[in-house]
């Protein structure tokens, strides 16, 4: 099946401790996004990337980095640096201008 | 002033009536525009772009308006599942897609 696939869905971290959330499309798209949405809240713009080995800060790209190392992965690493990662984490993507599909999300917890 | 504006609402209507929302973005340059849904604690599905002419799919109309720099969502004979959040998203000509907050819509019977 065609689609956009984020492990794991539930993700516990220690403070102080980076973690990878893992973004994989098999849909040829070209761009990718990484978003953050609190409780009640919008989504707002981590990463994104328009084209492998490239990529391009969004609105909160504090604390996060990213790889685009192949067209179909965009893992997204949540760096200690980030002083409240507990969140929903959702992964897009979309051909060029077009709309964008969404994975399933990760729910993020810091214990 | 943010990207991307919308009224948080909520928006609390009875089945079958018309409701519309609308989202205003301060980029000049965008491109693309959308209009999403979210249930609570699930991604956001797409629930339609938005071309400059206009466009309708079934209850749901969304439009452009580039001079004043919004796009609207009009739901008519609102159904009790209408009840979600609906995001819009702007796209500029790199490819950065910005969401609005959304707007809550509650559809009681």
């Amino acid at each position: 099946d065609g689609g956009i696939t984020q492990s794991p869905k539930y993700l516990f971290r220690k403070e102080g401790q980076n973690v990878t959330l893992s973004c994989e499309q098999n849909l040829n798209h070209d761009a990718m996004y990484w978003y953050r949405q609190d409780p009640g809240q919008g989504l707002r713009l981590i990463y994104y990337s328009q084209i492998v080995n490239d990529f391009q800060k969004g609105d909160i790209a504090e604390g996060y980095s990213v790889s685009r190392e192949k067209k179909e992965s965009f893992p997204l690493t949540v760096t200690s640096a980030q002083k409240n990662p507990t969140a929903f984490y959702l992964c897009a993507s979309s051909i060029q201008d077009t709309e964008a599909f969404f994975g399933q999300g990760t729910r993020l917890t810091v214990v | 002033r943010k990207e991307v504006e919308q009224d948080p609402g909520p928006f609390n209507v009875p089945e079958g009536a018309t409701v519309a929302f609308n989202c205003t973005y301060s980029n000049s340059a965008s491109q693309s525009f959308f209009w999403y849904r979210q249930d609570c604690r699930k991604e956001p599905k797409l629930l339609m772009s938005v071309y400059s002419s206009g466009n309708e799919d079934g209850r749901f109309t969304a439009q452009l308006n580039r001079a004043s720099q919004y796009i609207s969502l009009l739901i008519r004979d609102s159904k009790l599942s209408d009840s979600a959040t609906y995001l819009c998203a702007v796209m500029d000509s790199s490819y950065k897609l910005i969401f609005g907050s959304g707007t809550r819509l509650l559809v009681r019977p």
